[in-house]
């Protein structure tokens, strides 16, 4: 069964504090891995996509790494900041269909503190 | 910033109303969605349109039907609102042309929708 699934469930940390969320899969046929930001109230936001050759992906303060052996992949944000409280949302697409099926992980939920 | 926009962004309603949720993008995208999306749980594709005249029902059943008369409008209705349709509603769209794997879904930024 083609799963995502995302750890810890919530974090808690404090402004400037570094900060790593975990992600695992089990889609397969693999295309591509996506982590979106959700900010309460509003839609998901790409941070970052990673292709099957890919191991490293940096936006900013964002890096997201892929390990496509194990299935894994993580997200990493440096110096955090107060807007960095949002729910991160691992996204893994298939290839076997022409719509690329996506499947959603639960996100995160992160909470930057002052 | 996406260019796509969800009305209303908060809606009340009471059992029994038909209601129609409204999405439009002004980004030319082909590709349109719609989920559901639970507090704390992954979203759900319940329809999807690949352009005009073209819907497909997605992977969690669904009693709302949606129609695309317009590339850049996707309304989802739903003609008898019940308390188990209390979601939250997230449209999104994606550029055809770009194609796997870098194809990225903008989303909308949703409608809370609470059936009484």
């Amino acid at each position: 069964k083609n799963q995502v699934e995302q750890s810890p469930q919530s974090l808690i940390i404090l402004e400037g504090k570094n900060c790593t969320l975990q992600c695992n899969y089990t889609v397969s046929p693999f295309s591509n891995l996506r982590w979106y930001k959700q900010d309460t109230g509003r839609g998901p936001v790409s941070l970052t996509i990673m292709t099957f050759s890919e191991n490293t992906k940096s936006n900013g303060r964002y890096t997201a790494t892929l390990d496509a052996d194990t299935k894994q992949s993580s997200l990493h944000i440096t110096a955090s900041q107060l807007s960095d409280s949002a729910s991160y949302i691992c996204v893994v697409s298939d290839r076997g269909s022409t719509l690329g099926r996506l499947y959603f992980g639960r996100g995160t939920q992160l909470t930057v503190w002052p | 910033e996406a260019d796509i926009y969800q009305t209303p962004r908060y809606l009340v309603i009471g059992t029994g109303k038909k209601i129609t949720l409204e999405c439009s993008q002004t980004m030319g995208h082909d590709k349109m969605y719609w989920y559901q999306q639970d507090p704390g749980m992954e979203l759900h594709l319940i329809h999807y349109s690949y352009g005009v005249n073209s819907t497909e029902k997605g992977d969690l059943s669904s009693e709302s039907t949606v129609s695309r008369i317009r590339t850049e409008h996707f309304p989802l209705t739903l003609e008898s609102a019940r308390p188990s349709h209390t979601s939250q509603y997230l449209c999104a769209s994606s550029d055809h042309g770009q194609g796997p794997p870098q194809e990225t879904q903008y989303f909308g930024p949703g409608t809370r929708l609470l059936v009484l």
